[in-house]
């Protein structure tokens, strides 16, 4: 069991570029999101998914694209990359019945992304 | 809504005597609430969660915490810190689970030092 798995781990962007942040997991999760860390700010959610073909926003989706064609991979697209996007990206999933009740999610390594 | 506070945003110890990290939210709900731990360059590891049985809560790595509803707290504690435990720790909430958007409200962290 891989877990769930994040690439690439550390990428960088000139303004203007796009590129896709892959996730994936190994656990028949339902549940997939991402979340963005920002110092002093904890982690916020970006965009989640509650099963193939559905997402839907979350906090911070402004500049972010997602979309979920199977169960397992859950992919992060930045448009056209701006520097306030520059962060370290976290991708997490759950099952749902685990997230109705509130449960845990399991995360990623994250991916630091600098954008200049 | 919920929110999270973590009171302290760097705390340092000696190897060896009592770690206490605090953490107070607010909720409307019945909370779950998690203790999330990050290494450097690492990912989030659960550490130890609340979801409504018992009070006291014990985690990985000797960790745990206390739920106490009438000061909304739920503090982090180990009785003896080793090296190994510095790093950065987040105290989580989950959001309203009939939300079901399965957000996960996190603290601003606190990082936590031990000195040899």
């Amino acid at each position: 069991n891989a877990g769930v798995t994040q690439t690439p781990k550390f990428q960088v962007l000139k303004t203007g570029q796009s590129m896709t942040l892959q996730c994936a997991q190994d656990m028949n999760h339902e549940y997939m999101s991402w979340y963005r860390q920002d110092p002093g700010m904890g982690l916020r959610l970006i965009h989640y998914s509650v099963g193939a073909g559905i997402t839907d926003q979350g906090e911070v989706p402004n500049g972010y694209n997602v979309s979920r064609s199977t169960t397992e991979d859950f992919p992060l697209r930045l448009l056209s990359a701006a520097p306030s996007q520059t962060s370290v990206y976290f991708c997490a999933s759950s099952s749902l019945g685990r997230v109705a009740v509130g449960g845990e999610q399991f995360f990623g390594p994250g991916t630091r992304l600098t954008v200049l | 809504a919920q929110s999270v506070t973590q009171l302290d945003s760097h705390v340092s110890v000696s190897e060896g005597t009592p770690v206490l990290l605090r953490c107070n939210y607010s909720s409307s709900y019945s909370p779950s609430l998690f203790w999330y731990v990050q290494h450097p360059n690492k990912g989030l590891q659960l550490l130890l969660k609340y979801t409504s049985a018992a009070t006291l809560v014990k985690g990985i790595n000797g960790f745990e915490a206390e739920f106490k509803k009438s000061e909304t707290s739920f503090h982090l504690t180990k009785p003896s810190a080793h090296m190994s435990d510095a790093a950065e720790y987040f105290c989580v909430v989950s959001e309203d689970p009939y939300n079901q958007g399965g957000k996960l409200i996190f603290g601003q962290g606190t990082e936590l030092s031990v000195k040899p």
